[in-house]
């Protein structure tokens, strides 16, 4: 059964500081890794996403770390702000062209003032 | 560009009672999906629709959760009867590629 473990469930850090989300897989066909943000009573919202060619891509000051061999990727938040406050969502995309979504479970992300 | 629309913002029914959640997606996208996110979850696909017809529904209740994508735009999921465990955010999303655009979602409270 397709899986996508996330870590840690919350997280508090003062503004400023780096914030990194974990997240572990377990089927090698997956062929696209997303995170969304979400805010209470919105949607979620794709933040960014990389693909497993690829170690590492950075948008703004949102950063993909992703290494292949351990089936790991992670997100780093840089400067954090109290804006950044959200849950955050991994995810990961089956092979085959369905475009089906596998999320994690979720990271409740708090940046104090 | 207009985004994903979904109606009602807000249900909440008596167990055993029927619901039915509407998806506009946005304009041009042919997949369309319903996800089910409980309190404390990530969502959790329902059904998949490529136009009209359906590509993925493994993971829909389908003794008691229908969903039609008629003429391959708008949407609609039904409950039919709701439980207590039905209670959830459903969310519409939509794609054209790699991207899946989120609706809203659906607040439902079943009692």
């Amino acid at each position: 059964q397709q899986q996508v473990k996330q870590s840690p469930q919350s997280l508090i850090v003062q503004k400023g500081g780096i914030p990194i989300i974990n997240c572990a897989y377990e089927n090698t066909a997956f062929d696209y890794f997303p995170w969304y943000q979400q805010f209470p009573g919105k949607g979620p919202a794709l933040l960014i996403a990389i693909r497993p060619d690829v170690s590492e891509k950075k948008e703004g000051r949102f950063t993909i770390s992703f290494n292949k061999s351990a089936k790991q990727f992670s997100l780093h938040i840089m400067d954090s702000q109290p804006g950044d406050s959200a849950t955050y969502f991994c995810a990961a995309r089956g092979e085959g062209g369905n475009y089906k979504l596998t999320f994690g479970k979720g990271t409740l992300l708090t940046v104090n003032p | 560009e207009a985004g994903v629309a979904q109606s009602p913002r807000y249900k909440i029914i008596e167990k055993r009672q029927s619901v039915a959640f509407w998806c506009n997606p946005i304009s041009g996208h042919a997949t369309l999906y319903w996800y089910q996110q409980i309190l404390g979850q990530g969502p959790k696909l329902l059904i998949q629709f490529q136009n009209n017809g359906v590509v993925d529904d493994s993971q829909l209740p389908k003794d008691r959760f229908s969903a039609e994508r008629l003429k391959g735009v708008d949407s609609t999921l039904k409950i039919q009867p709701a439980k207590l465990e039905d209670s959830a955010v459903y969310l519409c999303a939509s794609s054209s590629a790699d991207t899946q655009y989120f609706g809203p979602g659906t607040r439902l409270t079943v009692l």
